[in-house]
């Protein structure tokens, strides 16, 4: 099966500690991507990662950073989370061609209490 | 302001029946993508525009760049249409805009 795959599906945790979260795309697709979704539905890009640039969103706060081994994985590291880090957590990837449809994964849903 | 503003926020709709939603771009997009968020959360893309109109099954989208808008329409709309759904425009830097989304909940 050719698709994104994320997990957890679920992390509950508390202010402070260190979360991972993994984002893995069998579609031989060169671009990866990890958004955040708050609790109103609004999508914001954070992150955008290929072999040759990580472009961040200048928004995003430094305890968020991404961790890739290969281009067919872009994990999610936060260091220490705040109660605003909850929220659901969107990995998607794109091939870097004329049409780069985002493909996105199911989600992990973060609540930091 | 927001440079992709997606409207209507909200629509519901009896099964069997149609509309459309739309977005509008404050600068000039080079494509837009529309999505489908079900209720499982799963994202699912349903078209990519860089111009003109795609039509896959009851949904038909419309990208014109001139005028900066694009269209998604639903006609004979199924329960399973319901969720949320959003537009994403690729600016000239290849970012993507996205819309704030519009609730579809389709009644029996």
């Amino acid at each position: 099966e050719t698709a994104v795959f994320q997990t957890p599906n679920y992390h509950v945790t508390q202010v402070g500690n260190e979360v991972s979260f993994n984002c893995k795309q069998t579609l031989g697709h060169d671009t990866m991507y990890w958004y955040k979704q708050d609790s109103k539905k609004l999508l914001k890009i954070m992150f955008s990662y290929n072999n040759k640039q990580l472009i961040v969103n200048e928004t995003v706060p430094r305890r968020f950073s991404p961790q890739s081994s290969d281009k067919a994985h872009l994990n999610l590291r936060i260091k220490s989370v705040e109660p605003e880090d909850s929220a659901v957590y969107l990995c998607a990837s794109s091939a870097w061609d004329r049409e780069d449809t985002q493909y996105f994964g199911p989600g992990t849903r973060l609540l930091v209490l | 302001g927001d440079q992709v503003e997606q409207s209507p926020s909200a629509l519901s709709l009896h099964e069997g029946t149609g509309s459309a939603l739309r977005c509008n771009f404050t600068t000039t997009m080079r494509a837009v993508q529309w999505f489908q968020q079900n209720s499982r959360g799963s994202l699912i893309n349903l078209f990519y525009l860089a111009s003109g109109t795609k039509e896959n099954g009851r949904l038909k989208s419309t990208f014109n760049s001139k005028e900066s808008y694009s269209t998604l329409h639903i006609r004979d709309a199924q329960l399973e249409d319901s969720g949320t759904y959003f537009c994403a425009a690729e600016d000239s830097n290849y970012q993507l805009i996205w819309g704030s989304g519009t609730k579809l909940i389709i009644k029996p």
